[in-house]
This record gives C-alpha cells, sequence and structure tokens, in this order.
C-alpha cells in the first residue's frame, strides 16, 4: 500500500493565480482531512471531510476549497492565491472510531509558495 | 476542543529516559489523548493514545492520572533517531472522527 499520497510535491505561484492539491489514499479510509503547517508551528485544519459527496469547514477555511468527489481523493483548491498562503499543505486519512487506535495517517506534504 | 500545553523544548543524551508532560485542563469525558511524532519535511506519525491510568506499546508508554487533566510521554532509552516535535492531542472520539488540535509541539533533541 502506498499509504497517502500528495501531489505535487512542490509548486511556486504567483499571487492572483489558482491551483489544487491532490491527495489519495488507498486505505478506504472513510474520513479525509486537509492541514496547513507555517515555520515554527503546529499544523491548522483548513478542510475535512467524512465521507465521499460531504466536506466542513476546520479552522482556517478561509481562501480554500475542497472537494471530495471519489472517496479515495480529497482535492484543495486555491482560487486566488495570496503570498499568506505560502505554507506546507499535508494531507491525512482516517478509518472509523477504534478507540485507543484512531490514528491519522499523514501524506508527505506539499510545500507551496506563493509570491 | 481541549487546549494543550506542552514545553516548547526538551534536551537529552542517547539511552536516556525521555518523559515529556503535557497539560490539558480542560478534557471532556469523551476525550482521547494522542501523541504524534514529526521528523523535519515529514508528516505527523502517531505514537501512542489513551484514555486513562497506562498504555504502553512498542515504541512509548503513556501515563495519565486519575483525574486527566495532564498526561506524560515516556520514551525509554532514547537514540538520535529520536529527536523530533511530538504533539499532544485530545479529540472526542464520539464524534466519528478526531478533530485534531495541533498545539506548537516539543521539540526534543538527543545529543551523543
Amino acid at each position: 500500500n502506498a499509504g497517502v499520497t500528495q501531489t505535487p510535491k512542490f509548486r511556486v505561484l504567483k499571487t492572483g493565480q489558482s491551483m489544487t492539491l491532490l491527495c489519495a489514499q488507498d486505505m478506504n479510509h472513510e474520513y479525509m482531512y486537509w492541514y496547513r503547517q507555517d515555520p515554527g508551528m503546529g499544523l491548522r485544519l483548513i478542510h475535512y471531510s467524512v465521507g465521499e459527496g460531504t466536506t466542513a469547514k476546520g479552522e482556517v477555511p478561509d481562501g480554500y476549497n475542497v472537494s471530495r468527489l471519489k472517496k479515495q481523493n480529497f482535492l484543495l483548491g486555491l482560487e486566488s492565491a495570496a503570498p499568506s498562503q505560502t505554507s506546507v499543505y499535508f494531507c491525512a486519512s482516517s478509518t472509523t472510531k477504534r478507540p485507543g487506535r484512531d490514528e491519522q495517517f499523514f501524506g508527505p506534504g506539499t510545500r507551496l509558495t506563493v509570491l | 476542543l481541549a487546549k494543550t500545553t506542552q514545553p516548547i523544548s526538551m534536551d537529552s543524551y542517547e539511552g536516556q529516559e525521555v518523559n515529556i508532560t503535557c497539560s490539558h485542563n480542560n478534557i471532556a469525558t469523551n476525550d482521547y489523548i494522542t501523541w504524534y511524532q514529526q521528523f523535519p519535511s515529514q508528516g505527523p506519525r502517531f505514537i501512542i493514545q489513551g484514555y486513562k491510568t497506562k498504555v504502553t506499546n512498542e515504541v512509548a508508554s503513556l501515563f495519565i492520572p486519575a483525574d486527566r487533566k495532564s498526561s506524560t510521554l515516556s520514551l525509554p532509552r532514547v537514540s538520535l533517531s529520536d529527536t523530533a516535535v511530538y504533539y499532544c492531542l485530545v479529540g472526542d472520539m464520539n464524534t466519528g472522527f478526531q478533530k485534531l488540535v495541533f498545539g506548537t509541539g516539543t521539540r526534543l533533541l538527543v545529543s551523543p
């Protein structure tokens, strides 16, 4: 199993450009998440999904949109990129609650720079 | 969501036991305590999770006192490869998932 994969690994955008980050998981997980991590800080939840066709806002959703058309994929879109969105983006997935072992599996991250 | 407080950084030497304590005074009845490890340029990785008392797995132990207002991650005999950032989180299992709130974590540096 590849686990959680993210595409692309690196990207440089100019202010105002748009792009989509792709997250894919092959573990048949119901839940998927998008986080951003800024230098010296922890991860902040952008959006999440509890199943195919459903999405919800996290802690910092402004400026981002998401879609979960297929169970294995979770897309994060930036319609008009801003320098404040320069960050490392992590996708994660998890399965239904398993007390004592409810863990999220993280992808390798996408490093995005907005000039 | 319960807020957590951890030391910003800790230093240790190879072979020593490291204990990282996390404070979560507002933990709710349905919250579990989870610890993650993150290496540079990688996503976090699950270490251990518990609800009360003590939990042990192949890499760490988690001690939770009766009032559950704090927890301690114990790493036995650390090595250089344990240098990483460690995050303590609390989350409600009964929502069907954990909306995890990552703080700034504890940066552990293990020296030879």
